[in-house]
């Protein structure tokens, strides 16, 4: 079982939609969360960051902890063509001296017109 | 807001060549900074972190005389791929972090994509 899932897609959506993209993680120690989007050809573009459960807006971007279900969520509002991408969730345990990061597979997301 | 400089964006070279990738900081002391593969349609999985003025630590299955990293100052890592084969064309990202702690974040270069013919 691998530490972190993230269904692979493609998730393809109307312009306008509001999207969700879910992960899964099987370590509790995890305690940083991360969203960054990738586009083609591109390195990943941190998006959101939060720490431990809750809720994080930006703009049209929120961002959601369960650490109880270990499942992390991120929103996207009123979704654009630009918006076309593969989004990675990230997370890292609260310990350790350096700020090594587990990655999601990333979900492909297309938004057409 | 924190930017990562990777260079070249693109290789293509023949089987047996080294080739070296660099990663800066542009207006941040980079602390730690990492090196990442990412095969088509797939994640990033991390090779080696690495810490100003130290050697670097790598992931288990990485060969470290393979990926030579060198980070010689808080602005610069290089990746260096010894005698390059077909199997190492990849995508390598970098990735630097300002703390040596969990809660900063990374901030990633736009990759450098090494083909190996």
């Amino acid at each position: 079982q691998k530490e972190v899932e993230q269904d692979p897609g493609p998730l393809s959506v109307p312009e306008g939609a509001i999207v969700s993209l879910n992960c899964t993680y099987s370590n509790s120690a995890f305690q940083y969360f991360m969203w960054y989007r990738q586009y083609s050809r591109k390195g990943p573009e941190l998006l959101m960051y939060t720490y431990s459960s809750g809720n994080k807006e930006d703009g049209r971007f929120t961002a959601q902890v369960d650490k109880s279900s270990k499942y992390i969520s991120l929103f996207i509002r009123d979704s654009q063509p630009s918006d076309s991408a593969t989004y990675l969730c990230a997370m890292s345990p609260l310990s350790g001296g350096y700020n090594k990061l587990i990655f999601g597979a990333g979900t492909r997301l297309a938004v057409h017109p | 807001g924190a930017v990562v400089s990777q260079h070249p964006s693109r290789v293509i070279c023949k089987s047996g060549t080294s080739v070296k990738i660099e990663c800066r900081s542009l207006d941040f002391q980079a602390t730690t900074m990492f090196w990442y593969r990412q095969f088509p349609k797939q994640s990033l999985m991390l090779m080696a972190t690495s810490n100003e003025g130290s050697k670097a630590t790598y992931e288990q299955g990485v060969e470290k005389d393979k990926f030579l990293i060198n980070h010689a100052s808080l602005t610069l890592s290089t990746l260096t791929v010894t005698s390059a084969h077909p199997e190492d064309s990849s995508f390598y990202i970098c990735s630097a972090t300002q703390g040596a702690y969990s809660n900063q974040p990374q901030h990633f270069g736009d990759g450098t994509r090494l083909s190996i013919l």
